[in-house]
């Protein structure tokens, strides 16, 4: 299986901040990388598919890049609405797996 | 509006059965790559089986041989059979549509393995 690993676990951010989390997968998988976002109680909401492909509805201040074994989601600058967890997915194998989650807190 | 609703989950013993299903509106269940993930309380994403368009079923190690993953194009329902559940196996069940990415999502429902 390949696993992925998402750093930090978790980050203290202000409204306004640029805001980096970074995914690495345990062997290449070229482009076949998408994020989530996941709120308390809430089921996990699509954001960036495919490494850099922004989902329909989604706000710009969300974006992808990577391939390979490295990919960072970035939100160039926090909103509220923002704080959340948020996971990394590889689709390139099967079992899919994701990484273990970026919890966003407000600082 | 495409639209995913989960139910069955519930409060079941050691060894005992549930059939989770998933009834979809605003699109055919048939026609698409349908997944099943689960979250354990305070825990990640694991993803548990895939039904593709054309049939086939796959399902991760830890649930092969215990869980069956079916649909019915009648009732536009996907559902996903689980048997001699584990304690393990407590989690919130989520289907969704896709296999490259999973959109959307359905809301969850929580199933709870304890005697």
């Amino acid at each position: 299986d390949i696993q992925m690993t998402q750093s930090p676990s978790s980050l203290s951010a202000s409204v306004g901040d640029r805001v980096t989390i970074t995914c690495r997968a345990s062997q290449s998988i070229s482009t076949y990388l998408n994020w989530y976002q996941q709120k308390p109680g809430k089921a996990p909401k699509l954001l960036i598919y495919v490494a850099s492909s922004l989902q329909s509805g989604v706000p710009s201040r969300f974006s992808g890049s990577g391939s390979g074994t490295d990919f960072t989601l970035t939100i160039s600058s926090l909103q509220p609405e923002d704080f959340a967890t948020y996971y990394c997915q590889q689709t390139y194998t099967t079992p899919r797996t994701f990484g273990q989650g970026t919890n966003v807190e407000i600082k | 509006e495409v639209q995913l609703v989960e139910s069955g989950g519930g409060l079941i013993q050691p060894g005992g059965s549930l059939r989770l299903s998933c009834a979809a509106s605003g699109f055919t269940v048939s026609s698409h790559y349908m997944s099943w993930v689960r979250q354990a309380p305070g825990k990640g994403l694991e993803w548990v089986s895939v039904i593709y368009s054309g049939g086939s079923t796959y399902y991760a190690d830890s649930v092969k041989g215990r869980f069956t993953i079916s649909r019915d194009t009648s009732k536009n329902t996907l559902y996903l059979q689980m048997n001699s559940l584990r304690a393990e196996d407590t989690a919130v069940y989520y289907c969704a549509i896709g296999w490259d990415w999973f959109d959307p999502w359905g809301q969850g429902t929580l199933v709870t393995v304890s005697s």
